[in-house]
């Protein structure tokens, strides 16, 4: 079935590296999201890319939707420990609101 | 206000017994969500209504039932509990389905003994 696939499951850095998580779908999107959980927490929304090609920044954060609207990444520039959490991208295809399996991330301070 | 509120939070029971579980959403939405997360955090869909109706019905043993009395409202029952059922049961909402951002409520941890 069309699947929306996140790698790496798990990420520990040290506080001040760089992060990246990854998308990928099977099929062609209309828009991606991204959401973070924080640890005991429920889902927040981050961010929604809808056009090809499109970078969108909040502070450290940067987000990619790729040319062809199959993949997206998430990049944290100089993690922190307020960035621990899991991250997911959720997709929308055939009609319903899909998450990858998320990338768990772990800041050493 | 609380967006999306879930009751209860916390839901302890043994095998075979029947609960309930009940969402309510202020934010005026259209769309209504259930997800199940399991221990590794994959968030799985459940079920989706859409204005009362429903819309998606993921592969889900017939023991669960949701109810959506109102666009406000979408409960979910579940007959027959099993060990495997154990799990963080989130609502959510959205206007537009998956085109606009989701609000989840805060969880349900649900535990069968």
């Amino acid at each position: 079935g069309q699947q929306v696939m996140q790698i790496p499951q798990y990420q520990h850095v040290q506080e001040g590296e760089d992060f990246t998580t990854y998308c990928n779908s099977s099929t062609t999107l209309s828009n991606i999201q991204w959401y973070k959980q924080r640890p005991g927490g429920h889902p927040v929304f981050l961010i929604q890319l809808v056009k090809s090609g499109e970078v969108k920044k909040q502070k450290r954060l940067t987000f990619q939707f790729g040319e062809a609207k199959k993949n997206s990444s998430l990049h944290i520039t100089a993690t922190q420990t307020t960035d621990v959490g899991t991250y997911f991208c959720a997709g929308y295809p055939g009609g319903k609101l899909i998450f990858g399996q998320g990338t768990e991330l772990s800041v050493k301070p | 206000d609380t967006a999306v509120s879930q009751t209860p939070k916390y839901l302890v029971t043994q095998m075979g017994n029947d609960k309930s579980i009940k969402c309510e959403q202020n934010l005026g939405h259209d769309t209504m969500y259930w997800y199940k997360q399991d221990s590794k955090k994959f968030l799985k869909i459940m079920f989706s209504y859409n204005n009362k109706e429903l819309i998606i019905n993921e592969t889900v043993p017939n023991r669960f039932s949701p109810k959506s009395p109102d666009k406000a409202h979408l409960n979910l029952h579940i007959n027959s509990l099993e060990l495997g059922d154990s799990a963080v049961y989130f609502c959510a909402s959205s206007q537009d389905g998956g085109l606009s951002e989701a609000f989840f409520g805060q969880g349900t941890r649900l535990t069968v003994v």
